[in-house]
């Protein structure tokens, strides 16, 4: 089973600060996924990526497939990014697209 | 284009009373679906998963079941709810045409608070 772990559990920043999400994981994969979890619950996707750099507005996500390493940054952040951050990755018998998923980066950022 | 629904978003039961989670996809066909739980706290466990009608695989054993009678309705049961029972319940789905490595989509999601 592919562990995912992701640093830090826990980021307080200020408004306008560069943020950056990591996350690393265990057995290779072919591409990672990034989800935001809203404070009410909802899930929203905002990532799949397999190799390189994904650029979405002002969310940024790298993977490196050798190192096994994913980061999320987010540039000139805002109070409207706290969420919760979520890596997840293949699950390794993946009959049915099955994810595993990281513990989540709890963010908050301050006005 | 596709949706998922997910309902109710909040719910209230007592300990030992049985439980109903329904879930529906619109604007595809033969989706993977997949019933998660996200206790106070913790990540996200996947509890089931369906890759089609009357097919269900369960990941941990616990005290609650899945089905599938449609294609787009995957229904998560309980005939008698625990306390540890709480938590956030997510319905997702993907495709489940063309491979692995697709993207997931998420209902809204059921908070269940068992008392």
């Amino acid at each position: 089973k592919n562990e995912v772990e992701q640093s830090p559990q826990n980021l307080t920043a200020q408004e306008g600060e560069f943020i950056t999400i990591n996350c690393s994981y265990s057995v290779g994969i072919s591409a990672l996924h990034w989800l935001q979890q809203h404070p009410g619950g909802g899930i929203v996707s905002l990532f799949m990526l397999s190799s390189g750099k994904k650029k979405h507005g002002r969310l940024i996500a790298t993977i490196n497939i050798q190192e096994k390493h994913s980061s999320l940054h987010i540039t000139a952040s805002h109070p409207r990014d706290s969420a919760v951050y979520i890596c997840a990755v293949p699950t390794f018998n993946n009959a049915g697209n099955m994810l595993t998923f990281g513990g989540g980066t709890r963010l908050m950022v301050k006005p | 284009s596709q949706t998922i629904h997910q309902w109710p978003a909040t719910l209230v039961q007592p300990v030992g009373s049985p439980l109903s989670l329904e879930c529906t996809v619109e604007g595809t066909s033969n989706p993977n679906l997949y019933w998660y739980r996200q206790a106070a706290g913790r990540g996200l466990q996947l509890l089931f998963y369906s890759v089609g009608i009357g097919q269900i695989s369960s990941e941990v054993p616990q005290n609650l079941s899945a089905s599938r009678p449609q294609d787009r309705q995957f229904i998560l049961s309980s005939k008698k709810l625990l306390l540890s029972d709480s938590g956030f319940y997510l319905c997702a789905w993907s495709p489940g045409a063309g491979g692995s490595n697709q993207p997931q989509h998420f209902g809204d999601g059921t908070r269940l608070s068992i008392l």
